[in-house]
């Protein structure tokens, strides 16, 4: 059971544009959410991350929307830069006990062509 | 270390063979994690150790998987008599401590363990 999705396995945009990554989650109790991105032979790296009580982070390029009563969220990157191909997992924190306990999505492998 | 190390970057191992992975997180982390990634799959939690409580062993998948950490230093996993659908990456991290919510960690770039 798949309970945080991301449907999109890539994404190829044009460098300057925007790129759109999204992800859906189905367990009510995620009340915190990240993106994490990763290059090849690497480990994921820290991107960016909102808490339920907000509805957007921005930071920088990168900005995250969530969308709770869709289970939705998104993360968008203004302007796109060939250096943000990556791919990108979205992952969501429970509240309380296990919180530490991350579940990820599959990613989406972000092209960004010059 | 400046980062988290991870070792062997790959493994190859025969099918029913025990396999153990190091992992060497930050020094001053307290917090360490271990998931893993099959093909097509996200990450999955398997285990995290926080100081000197006891480990949250939850997420392991079967009692052929165990981990040990010496302290709050170096942590091996071990996977006995191997399985083919034990073939994935293995994926460390380390943070300060549980009260950053993912924020915080820092991965290690993995072991690739294949079992053929």
């Amino acid at each position: 059971d798949q309970q945080v999705k991301q449907n999109s396995p890539s994404l190829s945009v044009q460098e300057g544009r925007i790129s759109i990554l999204n992800c859906d989650y189905t367990n009510s109790m995620f009340d915190y959410f990240l993106w994490y991105k990763k290059y090849p032979a690497e480990g994921p790296t820290f991107l960016i991350s909102i808490s339920s009580i907000k509805d957007k982070n921005e930071d920088g390029r990168f900005t995250v929307f969530l969308n709770k009563s869709a289970k939705h969220l998104s993360l968008h990157i203004v302007p796109s830069q060939p250096g943000d191909s990556a791919v990108y997992f979205c992952a969501a924190s429970p509240k309380n006990t296990g919180f530490q306990k991350l579940v990820f999505g599959t990613g989406t492998r972000l092209l960004v062509s010059p | 270390g400046a980062g988290v190390s991870q070792s062997p970057s790959n493994k190859v191992t025969e099918k029913g063979k025990d396999v153990e992975l190091r992992c060497d997180p930050i020094s001053g982390h307290t917090a360490l994690y271990w998931y893993r990634q099959r093909l097509g799959q996200g990450l999955e939690f398997l285990i995290y150790f926080q100081g000197n409580s006891a480990p949250d062993k939850s997420g392991l998948p079967s009692d052929r998987f165990s981990a040990e950490r010496t302290g709050e230093s170096v942590s091996t996993l071990t996977i006995q008599r191997t399985q083919q659908e034990d073939s994935a990456v293995y994926l460390c991290a380390s943070s300060l401590g549980t009260d950053r919510r993912g924020d915080g960690y820092t991965f290690g770039s993995g072991t690739r363990l294949t079992v053929v």
